[in-house]
């Protein structure tokens, strides 16, 4: 099994361009998230989904935007990218939700700079 | 409001030093408790949970008490190895309205030197 896997690993962006950043996982997890780590702070999620077709907001899910149309595949939009949202991005998969505690694995990350 | 406090790293140590990792926390009601590990290149992985009171997580030779008269979930290891040098990230689960995520401290970087 592969796990959680990320692409692309490092991107460089102009401010105003837009980019997808992928992620699929091959576990048959139900729960898939999509966090970002700034220097310095702890993960901040983004967004979040439950299942194929659902999707919601996390804490900081302005200037994003997502789709889950199969169980395998949360792919993160970006669109018009700012400096601020420079960071270091991890996609993240559970079988179950927090209730259970259950665990979360993670992607590799992609690290984006927006210049 | 919900929230995890770590000490700041990076925190130095010889190869077979005991570890200790201070982890606080905030919450309302009984959150589930975690450690993640982020090995050089790599992405988080789950080290250890306590889901209650006074349960003791375990794993690789760390251990966590879930303390909730102190709120605290300190992470220990007696005798570390250079393989242990990594960022470690405390972690609580928390509802947020109606639906739970996890909040997470900014990470400790463990240096352990031969």
């Amino acid at each position: 099994n592969a796990g959680v896997t990320q692409t692309p690993k490092f991107r460089i962006l102009k401010i105003g361009q837009s980019m997808t950043l992928q992620c699929t996982q091959d576990m048959n997890h139900n729960y898939m998230y999509w966090y970002r780590q700034d220097p310095g702070m702890g993960l901040k999620l983004i967004y979040y989904s439950v299942g194929a077709g659902i999707t919601d907001k996390g804490e900081v899910p302005n200037g994003y935007n997502v789709s889950r149309s199969t169980t395998e595949d949360f792919p993160l939009r970006l669109e018009l990218a700012a400096p601020s949202q420079t960071s270091v991005y991890f996609c993240a998969s559970s079988y179950g939700g927090l209730p259970g505690g259950n665990e979360q694995f993670f992607g590799p990350g992609t690290r984006l700079t927006v210049l | 409001g919900n929230s995890v406090t770590q000490m700041e790293g990076p925190v130095t140590l010889s190869e077979e030093a005991f570890l200790t990792i201070n982890c606080t926390y905030t919450a309302t009601g009984y959150p589930s408790l975690f450690w993640y590990v982020q090995y050089p290149g790599e992405g988080l992985q789950l080290l250890l949970k306590a889901t209650k009171a006074d349960d003791k997580g375990s794993n690789k030779g760390f251990e966590a008490t879930y303390r909730k008269e102190t709120t605290s979930f300190h992470l220990e290891k007696g005798s570390v190895q250079v393989s242990d040098s990594a960022v470690y990230f405390c972690a609580l689960s928390a509802n947020m309205d109606s639906n739970y995520q996890l909040i997470w401290g900014a990470g400790t970087k463990l240096i352990i030197k031969p």
